[in-house]
């Protein structure tokens, strides 16, 4: 029972450097999106997907990039990382694209950016 | 845009005593409603939601929750509370398909 997986669950950076955050759900769940977590502002929404080929911005997208190009993968990637980024990043999928679906979630990939 | 929010950022119970942890949300249409749970270093895990029907809604763990329209909430809440349940919990809607989070609340179980 896969789930959510997210790689790598720890990363370091230097400001200005770029990397990509992955995840893959092996649930067939047409529904993906990516959340930073950060203390006492909760979950805030960066990007999401409701399909292949399909993607959208949230809250906070600055900064982020995000592609669709398959059912099971929605990478992350800091174009340019900033010490502002530093944050817990989290990977979720539900199925269909309908809104009463709750949310599965990934571990989580913890980024510091220097 | 939909939004929720936790007025309580720590909520102390001792165990046995029942809990309630506070959401209030705001939507421009029918709200679908969502409580989670975060323990230390994981991802969050679903506990119960709201789509339509009864008011009072059971879940895992043996948590409930009570959505009320007129007073636009929808608190958390369990008859007897364990250490176990100690941890940090969020309140979601979702109305145009993204899901958006409260801050959360940090509840403390006391022996």
């Amino acid at each position: 029972n896969a789930g959510v997986t997210q790689t790598p669950k720890f990363q370091v950076l230097k400001t200005g450097q770029s990397m990509t955050l992955q995840c893959a759900q092996d649930m067939n769940h047409e529904y993906m999106s990516w959340y930073r977590q950060d203390p006492g502002m909760g979950l805030r929404l960066i990007h999401y997907s409701v399909g292949a080929g399909i993607t959208d911005q949230g809250e906070v997208p600055n900064g982020y990039n995000v592609s669709r190009s398959t059912t099971e993968d929605f990478p992350l990637r800091l174009l340019s990382a900033a010490p502002s980024q530093t944050s817990v990043y989290f990977c979720a999928s539900s199925p269909g694209q309908g809104i009463t679906g709750e949310l599965f979630f990934g571990e989580g990939s913890r980024l510091t950016v220097l | 845009a939909q939004s929720v929010a936790q007025p309580e950022d720590q909520v102390n119970v001792a165990e046995g005593n029942p809990l309630t942890v506070k959401c209030t949300y705001s939507v421009s249409g029918n709200p679908y409603l969502f409580w989670y749970v975060q323990y230390p270093n994981r991802g969050l895990q679903f506990l119960l939601k709201y789509i339509t029907g009864d008011n009072l809604v059971k879940g895992s763990y043996g948590f409930e929750a009570e959505f009320n329209k007129s007073q636009t909430s929808f608190h958390l809440k369990k008859p007897s509370a364990l250490v176990s349940d100690s941890a940090l919990y969020f309140c979601a809607v979702r109305e145009f398909g993204d899901m958006r989070f409260g801050a959360g609340t940090r509840l403390t179980v006391k022996p």
